[in-house]
């Protein structure tokens, strides 16, 4: 069972460029969800889904998107790349209701 | 509007220490309370949630609702338990996503 898998792990972006992070689980959770990690933020969420076709922004939407086609799969899209936008990110999944998030490994992306 | 705090960046303890990492929280429902953690070049993974009531690696956590404050915390730390700990709020209603507070980094020296 591999749970939620990120890819890739590490990224380095130019300014302006785009990209996407990949993000699929294999345990039929509806619930999806990105997070951005910072030191001495915590966790900020980006956007999240609660079930095919349906997402909605969270905490820090600007600069990204998503889309949700499948239950498996919530890939997140950088347009434009800015130094802003360096971080690592996090995907994660759950059921619904007030459960344990499960989360992936990380990407790390930089932006020179 | 729901939010987390952990006030401490960083708690340095030694082997053998007593250990509290400190989460406040500020929800006006009833809230599910979890702490995660997240070892070196590793994923976040759970560690305790309130309503099971249990202790994990020799942690515990009690939900005081008057305090609203769900306080990690274990007697003796070792070295093992070095990590990046989150506490973590979901509400009720439509309020379920997770807010997480900035995280706690804990040194345990030898």
């Amino acid at each position: 069972n591999a749970g939620v898998t990120q890819t890739p792990k590490f990224r380095i972006l130019k300014i302006g460029q785009s990209m996407t992070l990949q993000c699929t689980q294999d345990m039929n959770h509806n619930y999806m969800y990105w997070y951005r990690q910072d030191p001495g933020m915590g966790l900020k969420l980006i956007y999240y889904s609660v079930g095919a076709g349906i997402t909605d922004k969270g905490e820090v939407p600007n600069g990204y998107n998503v889309s949700r086609s499948t239950t498996e799969d919530f890939p997140l899209r950088l347009e434009l790349a800015a130094p802003s936008q360096t971080s690592v990110y996090f995907c994660a999944s759950s059921y619904p209701g007030r459960t344990e998030a499960f989360f992936g490994q990380g990407t790390r992306l930089t932006v020179v | 509007a729901q939010r987390v705090t952990q006030p401490e960046k960083l708690l340095s303890v030694f082997k053998g220490a007593p250990v509290e990492l400190k989460c406040n929280y500020s929800y006006s429902g009833s809230p599910e309370l979890f702490w995660y953690v997240q070892y070196s070049r590793q994923r976040l993974q759970l560690l305790l949630r309130h309503i099971s009531r249990e202790s994990i690696k020799g942690f515990t956590a009690d939900l005081n609702k008057g305090e609203t404050s769900f306080h990690l915390k274990k007697p003796f730390a070792q070295e093992e338990d070095s990590a990046m700990y989150y506490c973590a709020l979901s509400g009720s209603g439509g309020s379920y996503i997770p807010t997480f507070g900035r995280g706690t980094s804990l040194i345990v020296h030898p």
